[in-house]
């Protein structure tokens, strides 16, 4: 049973261009969490989706980022005129639907460089 | 005020010590994670906790709901454990959004 994947592992984008980061959860998983650790920082909740619906989004900036996890396929991050300030690792984690354990999975992450 | 405190913020240990790192929070949660990050790594879930103490191999974590407090040791300390340790609480609704702690820098010398 493959765990979390996500890719790219490494990023780069120069400001003004979009970046997408993809997350394939865990075989039998329909939660997602997207977080982001920021260069010497903690880490911080940005989004929470199940299948095609986004469950919790308070922690997502207002312009430029958006989330979806599709009936069919990864769930995506993506964001718009990327800025420098947009560099960090952004970290997904998967978990099984609710009513059982629901211990959340990590993925790698995807390093975000904004030349 | 960060809602989860971790202390301490940075510790060094020489190897084969006992060290126990900190964990409190501020209102009352579903569960609390304890996770592990490599420099530059991924991130592992080493524990997840509502109550009662876990072990696993030189791991112990333990949670007193009351007092709202968690800690994690580690026995026989070696180098290999050197990493961030990550406490993170998951209050109870329809959301499951982790709240984590800054992390606590552990290096552990041979």
């Amino acid at each position: 049973n493959a765990g979390v994947m996500q890719n790219p592992r490494h990023l780069v984008r120069r400001r003004g261009q979009e970046a997408r980061l993809r997350c394939s959860p865990m075989k039998g998983h329909s939660h997602v969490y997207w977080y982001r650790q920021l260069p010497e920082e903690g880490l911080k909740f940005m989004v929470y989706l199940q299948k095609e619906n986004i469950i919790d989004e308070s922690g997502m900036p207002k312009e430029r980022f958006s989330a979806e996890f599709p009936k069919e396929g990864p769930s995506i991050l993506r964001i718009q005129q990327v800025v420098r300030g947009d560099s960090a690792a952004y970290f997904c984690a998967s978990s099984p639907p609710r009513g059982t354990v629901n211990e959340q999975f990590f993925g790698p992450g995807t390093r975000l460089t904004v030349l | 005020k960060n809602e989860v405190e971790q202390s301490p913020q940075n510790l060094t240990a020489q190897e084969g010590e006992f060290i126990t790192i900190n964990c409190s929070y501020s209102v009352g949660i579903s569960a609390l994670h304890w996770l592990q990050q490599h420099p530059g790594g991924g991130i592992v879930s080493l524990f997840m906790l509502s109550s009662g103490k876990k072990k696993h191999g030189r791991l112990i974590a333990t949670i007193n709901i009351q007092e709202k407090h968690s800690s994690l040791h580690i026995t026989a300390s070696h180098p290999r454990d050197s990493a961030v340790y990550i406490c993170a609480v998951r209050y109870g609704g329809a959301t499951n959004k982790l709240i984590f702690g800054t992390g606590t820098l552990l290096a552990v010398q041979p």
